[in-house]
């Protein structure tokens, strides 16, 4: 079973560029989230989603973060324009409907920025 | 607001050398306390979830714990292979909440 995609795997942009990240996730799973990892830190919610709904963006800073899920599958992340405290690794993960309370998420491989 | 702290910030054990590491949370009503490990440049695995105090669940050698105020991973006769971040992470009772991660231990396994 293909596990979470995400591509691209490497981004080196300069500041006030516009970037964009893209997730495939296992097929069937309902829930999409996108998740900000910085150095040393443990990952950090930035969206949810439910099939194509977002439930949970309280925490995507708007002004600058954009985030879409066309029919409930794929979903792109997008910064415009990217500033330096954005270099992190943004991680897409999914999860099944039936285990939303079981924590058990399953994590692509995510997609590292590193703005100059 | 939920906290997670892990501690010790990063761990090095010699191979078979048995450790435990540790997550202490704060939390309005605990749903669920997960374990994560993490490798270099991957995203996070599941490994565990633990619902209530004195429940504990095991694989391979890892065995999690939970208390009401912490958890524990506890690593037994580690093997080189068992080096990783391992992350800890909770998720309150009210409504539909996301998870809280602690920043992670790293642990080091030496052969």
């Amino acid at each position: 079973e293909a596990g979470v995609v995400q591509s691209p795997r490497y981004k080196i942009i300069e500041k006030k560029q516009p970037v964009a990240f893209w997730c495939n996730p296992i097929s069937g799973h309902n829930t999409l989230y996108w998740y900000r990892q910085n150095l040393g830190q443990g990952p950090e919610l930035l969206i949810r989603y439910e099939n194509e709904e977002a439930v949970d963006d309280s925490q995507l800073p708007k002004d600058r973060f954009s985030a879409e899920r066309l029919k409930g599958v794929d979903s792109t992340l997008k910064i415009q324009p990217a500033e330096l405290g954005d270099s992190a690794v943004y991680l897409c993960a999914s999860s099944a409907t039936g285990t939303v309370n079981t924590g058990e998420l399953f994590f692509g491989e995510g997609s590292r920025l590193t703005v100059l | 607001e939920d906290q997670v702290t892990q501690s010790p910030e990063a761990l090095r054990l010699q191979e078979g050398e048995s450790s435990s590491l540790n997550c202490s949370y704060t939390v309005s009503g605990l749903r669920g306390l997960f374990w994560y490990r993490q490798d270099p440049g991957k995203g996070p695995e599941f490994l565990f979830t633990l619902y209530s105090a004195g429940e504990e669940k095991e694989k391979e050698r890892l065995k999690a714990t939970l208390t009401k105020k912490e958890s524990f991973l506890h690593i037994t006769a580690p093997k080189p292979e068992d080096s990783a971040t391992y992350l800890c992470a909770v998720q309150a009772s009210s409504g539909y909440s996301t998870l809280t991660f602690g920043k992670g231990t790293m642990l080091l396994v030496s052969p």
